[in-house]
């Protein structure tokens, strides 16, 4: 029940293309959905993160869509750049913790 | 502001020795977590401190153990090592009042080797 799915492993995309990379969760007592973005030798940074009070969070390029009653979210990545390329990870937790659940992480390459 | 700073960067480690890592979070974040990251089992919650107090702990063996100072700096250690505590070891700190988790600044890690 603490598992977070995601799907896919890894995405080519081209440039200015979509990406979309998929989250499921099964805890119903999750009420914070993030999105981290990896490159090598760094650390996870946030990207983008939700609440499940709202259906779409959108930040520039990037908009997170969720859907409380299938218990799923997803990451889009409109106009997709070379300098995307990097491992996403969908995360979740319960409020006033730090103890995040994370997705397997999907490694997106975006090809010029 | 300096970011999170983890030290040391890499170190290799033989079985059945023990590690101590540290961390030290941004600026006047007073929360701090770890996390292991490996190719394996992807990034997996380790510990949670707050104003010195442990909040949460991870599914770990009692090999794995951490504490945080006054300070705000925290420590984890590793003891009796095995090949499979090879991992990049995480460290994130909170922003005070910060609308629950997710909200985490994350170091570039220690990275152990276990030969």
């Amino acid at each position: 029940q603490q598992q977070v799915k995601q799907s896919p492993q890894s995405l080519i995309v081209q440039k200015g293309g979509i990406s979309i990379i998929n989250c499921a969760y099964e805890n119903t007592a999750f009420d914070y959905f993030p999105w981290y973005q990896q490159f090598p030798g760094k650390g996870p940074a946030l990207l983008i993160a939700i609440r499940p009070d709202v259906s779409e969070k959108k930040e520039g390029r990037f908009t997170i869509s969720f859907n409380k009653s299938a218990k799923q979210f997803s990451l889009h990545i409109m106009d997709s750049q070379p300098g995307d390329s990097a491992t996403y990870f969908c995360a979740a937790s319960n409020q006033n913790t730090d103890k995040l659940i994370f997705g397997t992480g999907t490694r997106l390459q975006v090809f010029p | 502001k300096a970011g999170v700073t983890q030290t040391p960067r890499y170190l290799i480690k033989t079985r059945g020795q023990q590690v101590t890592l540290s961390c030290s979070p941004i600026s006047g974040h007073r929360s701090v977590s770890w996390y292991q990251q490996t190719p394996g089992q992807g990034l997996q919650f380790l510990f949670e401190y707050f104003s010195e107090t442990q909040r949460n702990k991870g599914n770990f063996p009692g090999r794995f153990s951490g504490r945080q100072f006054s300070n705000s700096r925290s420590e984890m250690n590793v003891s009796t090592l095995e090949l499979g505590d090879s991992a990049l070891y995480l460290c994130a700190s909170r922003p005070n009042g910060a609308a629950g988790a997710g909200e985490l600044f994350f170091g570039e890690g220690s990275r152990l080797t276990v030969l």
